[in-house]
């Protein structure tokens, strides 16, 4: 199975403009997450899809806000850049079926932002 | 609210001895656990999880890790390390039969194995 894909890789975006990054889950997987990385905060939590749902929201303002298709890609966005959103933002994706496994959960290589 | 704590930002050992990557949680009830590991420029690579029966949980690359219920801790070991495992290993955490709960990840652990 081809793992998760994340579109684009790397992205340079001025203050104040907004972003779209884009996800594909592993094939028949269904929760989709989003994830920022930065060096001093580690991994930062953002928000799950599951069947084109919102299951569950981390603590980043409105400026955040993603979605989910029919087909399981999901798609983050993020309006009025400000230099602090400068991260790696990561994408996992899990079976479904509830349970542990559901937790095992499969990154793509991250899209590396850059608000200057 | 369940927590991870990765005491060390960085740890360097020698290649050919063992290496201890520390993890300590916090969580209501029991938990599951796991190790991920990432290489440059790359996302988080599933290790090994523990979610119920024997401490000792055997992983990827030659890793292991110890479920410590007394001390809530969960350990990543290997006895010979290797130059290739060089990379930031990340801890995570959930709550068993919490739902939909997230998985809470340590701020990451970097090592740094010396030729």
């Amino acid at each position: 199975k081809a793992g998760v894909t994340q579109t684009p890789r790397y992205l340079i975006k001025t203050r104040g403009q907004q972003v779209t990054l884009s996800c594909s889950p592993i094939s028949g997987h269904r929760s989709v997450s989003w994830y920022q990385q930065t060096p001093g905060q580690g991994l930062q939590f953002l928000f799950e899809y599951f069947s084109e749902t919102q299951r569950n929201k981390g603590n980043f303002p409105g400026r955040f806000s993603g979605r989910q298709f029919s087909n399981s890609r999901s798609e983050m966005n993020v309006s009025t850049l400000e230099l602090g959103d400068s991260a790696l933002y990561l994408c996992a994706s899990s079976p479904s079926g509830g349970g542990a496994y559901s937790y095992e959960q499969y990154f793509g290589p991250g899209t590396r932002l850059t608000v200057t | 609210a369940q927590s991870v704590a990765q005491p060390e930002d960085q740890v360097n050992v020698a290649e050919g001895n063992p290496l201890t990557v520390k993890c300590t949680y916090s969580v209501s009830g029991n938990p599951y656990l796991f190790w991920y590991v990432q290489y440059p420029n790359r996302g988080l690579q599933f290790l090994l999880k523990y979610i119920t029966g024997d401490n000792l949980v055997k992983g990827s690359y030659g890793f292991e890790a110890e479920f410590n219920k007394s001390q809530t801790s969960f350990h990543l070991k290997k006895p010979s390390a290797l130059v290739s495992d060089s990379a930031l290993y990340f801890c995570a955490v959930r709550p068993m039969n919490s739902g939909n709960t997230p998985l809470v990840f340590g701020k990451g652990t970097r090592l740094s194995v010396i030729a």
